[in-house]
């Protein structure tokens, strides 16, 4: 498709559940950003790669978190042994190449992690 | 570190009334800002963008948004709000040349426009 795409839409897992999180970004997109939505709230900063690796960790809030990018491409946000904290919306974004004219970010639809 | 704040958490007004979203950063050199735009069970989209050149870049829908470098500040603006402009508004700031990275949102603001 045109945009990033997001999967799961939703997710309800139990607390001490691990969680996957799925992006795929614009194709030709080499940056590529996760970000954390709670209700209420702004867009919390997670991590961003550049390629397949990951200049800025920064926002990762605990070691449960993690992410991948493999191929340049798709993204996965790996959340483990999740806590009622983690509930929110996880955003995925990419920007257009390096030097590229624009680094408009274009996001994805998000998914809805609820942890029960 | 950039930083981004944005001065109303939640902003009411009637329809045909100005609007205008205050955007203020920190940071020491040049920078990228936006406007980004979230409307209710949508995902967030560009709204407007500054890169350089004139410092009052229109975007969709209406808005436009000026750039006072003295100020530091990067103000969303449109002369006569809809009921469909309701939604939640998110400047953001990235730091010129850096290639994409450490781009910065501030906390938002959410605007409901009363028809």
């Amino acid at each position: 498709g045109a945009g990033v795409s997001q999967s799961p839409s939703n997710k309800v897992t139990e607390k001490g559940k691990d969680v996957e999180l799925r992006c795929d970004p614009i194709s030709g997109h080499t940056a590529l950003y996760w970000y954390r939505q709670s209700l209420g709230q702004g867009l919390e900063f997670l991590i961003y790669f550049q390629g397949n690796s990951a200049p800025d960790k920064s926002g990762l809030p605990s070691d449960r978190f993690s992410a991948e990018r493999t191929g340049g491409s798709v993204s996965t946000l790996t959340i483990q042994r999740t806590q009622q904290e983690d509930s929110a919306v996880y955003l995925c974004a990419s920007t257009s190449p390096r030097g590229g004219p624009s680094y408009e970010q274009y996001f994805g639809p998000g998914t809805r992690l609820t942890v029960t | 570190a950039q930083s981004v704040s944005q001065h109303n958490h939640h902003v009411i007004l009637s329809e045909a009334a100005s609007l205008e979203l205050g955007c203020n950063y920190s940071y020491g050199g040049t920078v990228n800002l936006f406007w980004y735009v979230q409307y209710p069970g949508q995902h967030l989209q560009l709204l407007l963008k500054y890169f350089s050149g004139d410092p009052l870049v229109k975007g969709i829908k209406g808005f436009e948004a000026e750039f006072i470098k003295s100020k530091f500040s990067f103000n969303l603006r449109k002369p006569s709000v809809q009921w469909s402009d309701t939604a939640e508004y998110f400047c953001a700031v990235t730091p010129r040349g850096n290639y994409g990275q450490n781009f910065v949102f501030g906390p938002g603001t959410r605007l409901s426009v009363l028809p």
